[in-house]
């Protein structure tokens, strides 16, 4: 079966510091790969997708990057983080376009 | 805005009724999908219901469209308090318009009291 691993669970970062948040997919092959924030009380915003190694597609300008130097990898990143920066970043999969997506268990990013 | 909205923005009920929210969106839609967020945690997918489909049922689950009026609704049946979460709307896009993407609402917080 397929399992998505997000960590960590709980980060606390001061400000200007950088960021690597790692995701994992096990149990397929090529999925699309999703980085989301969700802000408290909100829906989520999407930060970037991948449909491949290399491939990734940004939704909104901002501090943050992704990449996915393997398959099923899937890593964001900032080099300097803002205080607008926290949130809860939740990782996620699908086999292709528009099917249910799959989320890891998120982490809680605070920027002090 | 494709983006989909819940109503209402907060539900509370009690232990064995049900529980209607409701999803709004704007434009053509592939399909539309139902989650749930425990507090802290990942969404987990319910539902998906094609744009062609007006019913869909899965043990206390049962969701409607209607996309004459760009609208979803899902019912929880005889619901629990282990019910309590958020659910979320997400539609999916007509291929070739959305790159396929989902767009989220944001979300109905559901308290389910014992």
């Amino acid at each position: 079966s397929q399992t998505i691993h997000q960590w960590p669970a709980t980060l606390v970062q001061p400000v200007g510091s950088p960021l690597s948040l790692e995701c994992t997919v096990e149990g397929t092959s090529n999925p699309n790969l999703y980085w989301y924030r969700q802000a408290a009380g909100r829906g989520l915003q999407l930060l970037f997708y991948s449909v491949g190694i290399g491939q990734i597609s940004s939704e909104v300008p901002q501090n943050l990057s992704a990449s996915r130097p393997q398959d099923r990898q899937f890593i964001l990143s900032s080099k300097k983080l803002l205080l607008s920066d926290s949130g809860f970043y939740l990782c996620a999969w699908s086999v292709t376009d528009n099917q249910p997506q799959h989320f890891g268990d998120g982490t809680r990013l605070s920027i002090l | 805005s494709q983006q989909g909205e819940e109503d209402p923005q907060a539900l509370s009920i009690q232990e064995g009724e049900n529980a209607t929210m409701n999803c709004s969106y704007k434009t053509s839609i592939n399909n539309l999908q139902w989650y749930r967020q425990n507090s802290g945690r990942g969404l987990v997918h319910l539902i998906l219901i094609r744009s062609n489909e007006r019913e869909k049922h899965s043990g206390r689950l049962r969701v409607t469209l209607d996309t004459s009026k760009k609208s979803s609704s899902l019912l929880i049946t005889a619901s629990r308090a282990a019910d309590t979460a958020s659910y979320f709307c997400a539609t999916g896009g007509d291929r070739g318009s959305t790159l396929g993407r989902l767009y989220f609402g944001r979300g109905t917080q559901l308290t389910v009291w014992p």
